[in-house]
């Protein structure tokens, strides 16, 4: 069975800040799939990022980076210098394509805020 | 490309009734389609999994006689939530994934908030 675990319910920080978002992942399967959603208040999830299990390549895209370790089954998330219009729910994700239907597993989700 | 509506977006009901939500792919076919649920402050929870003609398959815990799913075509799956209660409020939300390449994806829609009075 998979899992994933956000331990960081909630995060408040200060505009212009870094912000770095955990993610520990579970299974069994030496081929998978973890994802990053950002869920805003409007409630629709907004992709983020795919990363296969063999891809350890720490990725950036403007303000976000992602930093991926097999070693210690962690999938972090880092928003430099955050802006108010990150403040949302940011949900990590697995997927294993051994899953009859390759099903996602959520983790509980971060809530960030981030102050003016 | 890839995009997924859900309508209505919002719909509120009167407890004993029941509320259909559609889930539409628009520019692909989505041989599987997922419905979640999610409640305040909570992560998204799989209900079921349906694969276009056949029947869906409810994770644990859901009545498949309650929140009946049908996925009658490629591009649309409907979640129907009979005999509502308040406790079904919820926000639904559906994705849809394709055969292979790009839309191997899940695609989310926007999800539709339920609330049964």
């Amino acid at each position: 069975a998979q899992k994933v675990t956000q331990a960081q319910t909630e995060i408040s920080v200060v505009e212009k800040e870094d912000v770095t978002l955990d993610c520990v992942y579970e299974t069994r399967d030496t081929t998978y799939y973890l994802f990053w959603y950002k869920q805003p208040p409007s409630g629709e999830l907004v992709f983020l990022i795919r990363r296969n299990s063999f891809d350890e390549q720490n990725e950036i895209s403007g303000r976000y980076s992602w930093n991926f370790q097999k070693s210690t089954s962690s999938f972090n998330f880092t928003i430099t210098a955050s802006q108010v219009v990150d403040s949302a729910v940011y949900f990590c994700a697995l997927s294993v394509p051994s899953g009859s239907a390759r099903q996602l597993t959520f983790g509980s989700g971060t809530q960030l805020t981030v102050l003016p | 490309g890839a995009v997924v509506s859900q309508h209505p977006s919002w719909v509120i009901c009167k407890s004993g009734t029941s509320v259909k939500i559609e889930c539409r792919s628009l520019d692909f076919q989505a041989t599987t389609m997922f419905w979640y649920r999610q409640f305040p402050k909570q992560s998204l929870m799989l209900m079921a999994t349906s694969n276009e003609g056949s029947k869906a398959t409810y994770e644990q815990g859901v009545e498949k006689d309650k929140f009946l799913i049908n996925h009658a075509s490629l591009t649309l799956s409907t979640l129907t939530v009979t005999s509502a209660h308040p406790e079904d409020s919820s926000f639904y939300i559906c994705s849809a994934r394709g055969l292979a390449g790009v839309n191997y994806e899940q695609y989310f829609g926007p999800g539709t908030r339920l609330t049964v009075t």
